[in-house]
């Protein structure tokens, strides 16, 4: 089945640095990937869409000059937290979409900023 | 736009018991909607999806659910629950006209007592 490997699975960083975390599918093209936030005992919150060769569209409220989001190739997505704050401190997911309703989860990026 | 309702935050019951996790949705326009299971720190695995055709849809570790219309919902039931069943679930809903973006509700954990 199709896969999408999200690494990396946890990450430390401190506070005021900037973090990169990858989404790729393994077996299959995404023109379109999604990230999600999850705050602990909540559900997943859509940041933004990802299209294959251009700029991703923010859901409202979300900073696009914090969460900065890359697709540069048909399976590989890329999210930056720029300057990361312990507010920034969440478990992000991404899921790319294989087909008209086909999504594959990534496994989670736990981000701890101290 | 669409939203999903998960009615119950917390479900316990016995091993080996039957079980139904609740959801409903609210959308002007034809919906296709998913049940996901998440377990701790990790991504999301999709159990069933709705898209067309049979209003029951049968998924992957015994559980199955029916789509609704009249009634805006989409329940997930499973007949006799595993120790392994538990897990945070999460119905979700997209639609045709929502640039394929997938909305998540609140989710329900279900806890097996043995």
């Amino acid at each position: 089945g199709a896969v999408v490997s999200q690494h990396p699975s946890r990450v430390i960083c401190k506070s005021g640095t900037s973090v990169k975390i990858e989404c790729r599918s393994l077996d299959f093209q995404a023109t379109t990937m999604f990230w999600y936030r999850q705050f602990p005992k909540q559900s997943l919150m859509l940041m933004a869409t990802s299209n294959e060769g251009s700029k991703a569209t923010y859901e409202q409220g979300v900073e696009k000059d914090k969460f900065l989001i890359n697709h540069a190739s048909l399976t590989l997505s890329t999210l930056t937290v720029t300057s990361a704050h312990p507010e920034d401190s969440s478990f992000y997911i991404c899921s790319a979409q294989q087909g008209t309703y086909g999504y594959t989860f990534g496994s989670g990026t736990r981000l701890t900023v101290v | 736009a669409q939203s999903v309702t998960q009615l119950d935050s917390q479900v316990p019951v016995f091993e080996e018991a039957p079980v139904e996790l609740r959801c409903n949705y609210s959308s002007s326009v034809s919906v296709y909607l998913f049940w996901y299971v998440q377990y701790p720190n990790q991504g999301l695995q999709l159990l069933l999806k709705y898209l067309s055709g049979s209003t029951l849809v049968k998924g992957i570790n015994g559980f199955e659910a029916e789509f609704n219309k009249s009634q805006t919902s989409f329940h997930l039931r499973k007949p006799s629950v595993h120790i392994s069943d538990t897990a945070e679930y999460f119905c979700a809903v997209t639609s045709y006209s929502s640039a394929s973006k997938i909305i998540f509700g609140s989710g329900t954990r279900l806890s097996i007592r043995p």
